[in-house]
């Protein structure tokens, strides 16, 4: 079945870059997702990737994407304390009219003033 | 733009108390969601809506109903809380098939 890891946590000084990474198991995965959830919030939309791109750039976030070894990447440049929150790797797939979504279980960054 | 909105924001229920949670979406999007998010375990979807007028179990449905009212508004009803529902509830939306889907801010859910 479907499964995606990302490692639980992350601690990174204000100005550097943070990589968050994310390993997902289904190949048939058409959309790859991350969403940042601060304390007490809903999930928000950071970015995504379909999956026959290997890269996508949107300011200070860049996506890169392994397909080969299934392999997600969330790269934030010049991390700022606000960036501290829960990053939510997702693939989707279609699934009988509705889009199914599987999600990881949350990576906690943390930025070090 | 309201987005997602969900009703109430906290609750606290004694074990066997009925609820429902209510959800709305502004963005006429076909499909929606609830799921439940557990410390450790990610999100789980609970039920989902394709379109208006169904209804499908998810991953962790039992314990749950839910009603998509119309194609505005989907509602979760626990009948009787039982402590392992304890949990915060996301109700989500998206357009279709490659569409993400938007979230609400959650309602946090206690049951003693």
């Amino acid at each position: 079945g479907e499964d995606v890891e990302q490692s639980l946590f992350l601690s990174v000084r204000e100005g550097d870059s943070s990589v968050i990474n994310c390993t997902y198991t289904d190949s048939s995965s058409t959309y790859l997702y991350w969403y940042k959830q601060e304390p007490g919030a809903g999930l928000q939309l950071l970015t995504y990737i379909f999956s026959n791109m290997d890269m996508k750039q949107d300011q200070r976030l860049t996506v890169l994407l392994n397909k080969k070894d299934k392999h997600l990447s969330l790269r934030i440049a010049d991390t700022q304390t606000g960036d501290s929150a829960i990053y939510f790797c997702a693939e989707s797939q279609n699934s009988g009219g509705y889009q199914k979504v599987t999600f990881g279980i949350g990576t906690k960054l943390q930025v070090i003033p | 733009n309201a987005g997602v909105t969900q009703t109430p924001k906290f609750q606290v229920l004694k074990t066997g108390q009925s609820m429902t949670l209510q959800c709305a979406q502004d963005m006429n999007h076909n499909s929606m969601y609830w799921y439940r998010q557990d410390p450790g375990m990610g999100l789980r979807l609970i039920y989902y809506s394709a379109s208006e007028g169904t209804t499908d179990k998810g991953e962790v449905p039992n314990g749950y109903n839910v009603s998509r009212l119309n194609k505005r508004e989907f509602s979760l009803r626990l009948e009787s809380a039982a402590p392992s529902q304890t949990s915060v509830y996301f109700c989500a939306s998206g357009s279709g098939s490659n569409q993400p889907q938007h979230f609400g801010d959650g309602t946090r859910l206690s049951i003693l």
